[in-house]
């Protein structure tokens, strides 16, 4: 079973709205990274956050962390058409550590 | 700087064949992981290698084998190639600290294997 999971599985919103995915997983993390994909290419790092961080920006990118709840969200503000994508959160665990476990991601469509 | 390359970009094998695929990491990444990602089951952890040595490997059966060589460059074997094989592998390199601090991954472009 996966780690992470992600939610929700598909997400459509207007260009200028802001996106939210959730990701939650199951055991303890040293890390939480999100990625966005597009159209089956490579994966694209968009953020990392510890777990003794609570929260982290990045440009348009807002990510917080709740390891009480093994929770993260991933706040896009202002959404523009171009980032319609799939996202995926992964997580690298405290054991069995030296790989990082991704969900199953969330399906971003924009429109213009 | 140049990214993660992968090749070959695409692929098609016959049942039973074998297959190595290829990545070259970022210069000075020395982890480099691989990727399965199909559509029913996303994306699967294979292995990971840093400084030529596998530290973790995930949960596919002994037909799937990988190395990294001493450049960091690193191979994936497939033998025996079954149906079910086929999958967009993808390769990530990271720049690891002091062996344990991961600091994201940059992923090629991935090898698309089609097995008929």
């Amino acid at each position: 079973s996966q780690q992470g999971e992600e939610d929700p599985q598909a997400l459509s919103i207007q260009e200028g709205e802001n996106a939210t995915m959730n990701c939650s997983y199951k055991t303890s993390i040293n890390n939480l990274q999100w990625y966005r994909q597009n159209s089956g290419r490579g994966l694209v790092h968009l953020i990392l956050i510890r777990s003794n961080e609570r929260e982290k920006h990045s440009g348009r990118l807002r990510v917080t962390l709740d390891t009480s709840k093994k929770s993260s969200s991933l706040l896009i503000t202002a959404s523009r058409a171009a980032d319609t994508a799939s996202y995926f959160c992964a997580t690298e665990g405290l054991a069995g550590g030296f790989k990082t476990i991704f969900g199953a991601g969330t399906r971003l469509f924009v429109k213009a | 700087k140049a990214g993660v390359t992968q090749t070959p970009r695409y692929l098609i094998k016959t049942r039973g064949q074998q297959v190595t695929l290829s990545c070259s990491p970022i210069s000075g990444h020395r982890s480099v992981s691989w990727y399965q990602q199909t559509p029913g089951q996303g994306l699967q952890f294979l292995f990971e290698y840093f400084s030529e040595t596998q530290r973790n490997k995930g949960n596919f059966p002994g037909r799937f084998s990988g190395r990294q060589f001493s450049n960091s460059r690193s191979e994936m074997n497939v033998s025996t190639l079954e149906l079910g094989d086929s999958a967009l592998y993808l390769c990530a390199s990271s720049l690891v600290v002091d062996r344990e601090e991961n600091y994201g991954y940059t992923f090629g472009s991935g090898t698309r294997l089609t097995v008929v």
